[in-house]
């Protein structure tokens, strides 16, 4: 099994809709982190989070540490935030190195 | 403009034959890393180097060789004994040596002829 598991693997939606992103983990965590990935292959930081919740804009990001589970959410959703969405974790059991999940492909239509 | 540059974007490699790829950052971070992605699985670490002059394997280390001579500057060789080496390579830098938050580059596509 996994140490970070995406669901789903791939997302389709019409522009406008309201898009979550699923994350579920198996290890302890210092910090939990949102990354996109664009189609040239670039990643970027989207939230690092270690509880609570983050906004950013249209996105947020919320995260339960009892329940070892993450959620990304992506509101009024546009055909620019098409990408790959990576949820990766610190692994306090692997020095915090990071340890990422397989992604999630969102394609958003107009 | 403060960042990591790859390089280059594609690279060719012919069987038996070792290819280099380039990454130069100039954050002034400590920390760097290697990371291999395949299509459906998630980043793997390949090598990853706290400081100058030291590196250590990551999870996927055969096949690949890497140095650290200078801070900015931490090159990955694909090896003729890695079997598989197609795959989109990513480099990254943390200025924490734990790599809490790392930065990423824009990758580079290594295909096999």
């Amino acid at each position: 099994k996994n140490e970070v598991e995406q669901s789903p693997q791939n997302l389709t939606a019409q522009e406008g809709e309201f898009i979550t992103i699923n994350c579920s983990y198996s290890v302890g965590i210092s910090a939990l982190h949102w990354l996109q990935q664009h189609p040239g292959g670039g990643i970027v930081s989207l939230f690092m989070l270690s509880s609570g919740k983050k906004k950013h804009g249209r996105l947020i990001a919320t995260i339960n540490i009892q329940e070892k589970h993450s959620s990304l959410h992506i509101t009024a959703s546009h055909p620019r935030d098409s990408a790959v969405y990576i949820c990766a974790v610190n692994n306090m059991e692997y020095g915090n190195k990071l340890v990422f999940g397989a992604g999630t492909i969102l394609r958003v239509k107009s | 403009d403060g960042g990591i540059t790859q390089s280059p974007k594609y690279l060719f490699r012919k069987e038996g034959q070792n290819v280099t790829l380039s990454c130069e950052q100039n954050l002034n971070h400590d920390a760097m890393y290697w990371y291999r992605q395949d299509p459906g699985q998630g980043l793997r670490l390949i090598y990853y180097s706290q400081i100058v002059n030291d590196f250590q394997k990551g999870d996927i280390a055969e096949g690949y060789s890497v140095s650290r001579e200078k801070k900015e500057s931490f090159p990955l060789t694909v090896t003729s004994a890695q079997k598989n080496p197609t795959a989109f390579y990513l480099c990254a830098s943390s200025i924490d040596p734990g790599g809490q938050t790392q930065y990423f580059g824009p990758g580079t596509r290594l295909l096999v002829l």
